[in-house]
């Protein structure tokens, strides 16, 4: 079992819906991130949460501790924001590693 | 924000050859930069974790002597594949940690060995 999961593996939506995907993990972080990667492979940083919500233009991230689960939702969903999208747990102690999740593969429809 | 350089972002190279991959973090200190290998549809995979000054942290299973990887100031780490087999062909992608702003990531460099 992953220490860090993420659901759907797999999502395609039409223009215009609003789309979650979740993350779940096991191990205690400091911090959970949710990044963007493009085809081309590069990897953007969308968010750091350490509690509550955050919200960045259509993207809020949000994140239970107690309940170890973090939400990634995009609302008016947009064919630009085709793409993967990673969780990754920072680890509490030790040297700022990541542990990732195997990401959630998004294709918006127009 | 922050951004981290990397270079080159495609090289093919022949086997038995080394390509070093540079990262560069533009605007902030890198005190610590990671390495990453991703296949193809997979997650990232940590190969090692390089410390300014020091001497880098390789996870299990990665070879040291097939993967050098130097980080000899704040703004500079390089990745260097040596001896490179077809079977090291990967897309390598580095990060590196900075407290304002988590982790930024390079672009990625896409190495083919033929």
């Amino acid at each position: 079992k992953n220490e860090v999961e993420q659901s759907p593996q797999n999502l395609t939506a039409q223009e215009g819906e609003f789309i979650t995907i979740n993350c779940s993990y096991s191990v205690g972080i400091s911090a959970l991130h949710w990044l963007q990667q493009h085809p081309g492979g590069g990897i953007v940083s969308l968010f750091m949460l350490s509690s509550g919500k955050k919200k960045h233009g259509r993207l809020i991230a949000t994140i239970n501790i107690q309940e170890k689960h973090s939400s990634l939702h995009i609302t008016a969903s947009h064919p630009r924001d085709s793409a993967v999208y990673i969780c990754a747990g920072r680890a509490i102690f030790g040297n700022e590693k990541l542990t990732f999740g195997t990401g959630t593969r998004l294709t918006i429809i127009p | 924000g922050a951004v981290v350089s990397q270079h080159p972002s495609r090289v093919i190279c022949k086997s038995g050859t080394s390509v070093k991959i540079e990262c560069r973090s533009l605007d902030f200190q890198a005190t610590t930069m990671f390495w990453y290998r991703q296949f193809p549809k997979k997650s990232l995979m940590l190969m090692a974790t390089s410390n300014e000054g020091s001497k880098a942290t390789y996870e299990q299973g990665v070879e040291k002597d097939k993967f050098l990887i130097n980080h000899a100031s704040l703004t500079l780490s390089t990745l260097t594949v040596t001896s490179a087999h077809p079977e090291d062909s990967s897309f390598y992608i580095c990060s590196a940690a900075d407290g304002a702003y988590g982790y930024t990531f390079g672009s990625g460099t896409r190495l083919t060995v033929v």
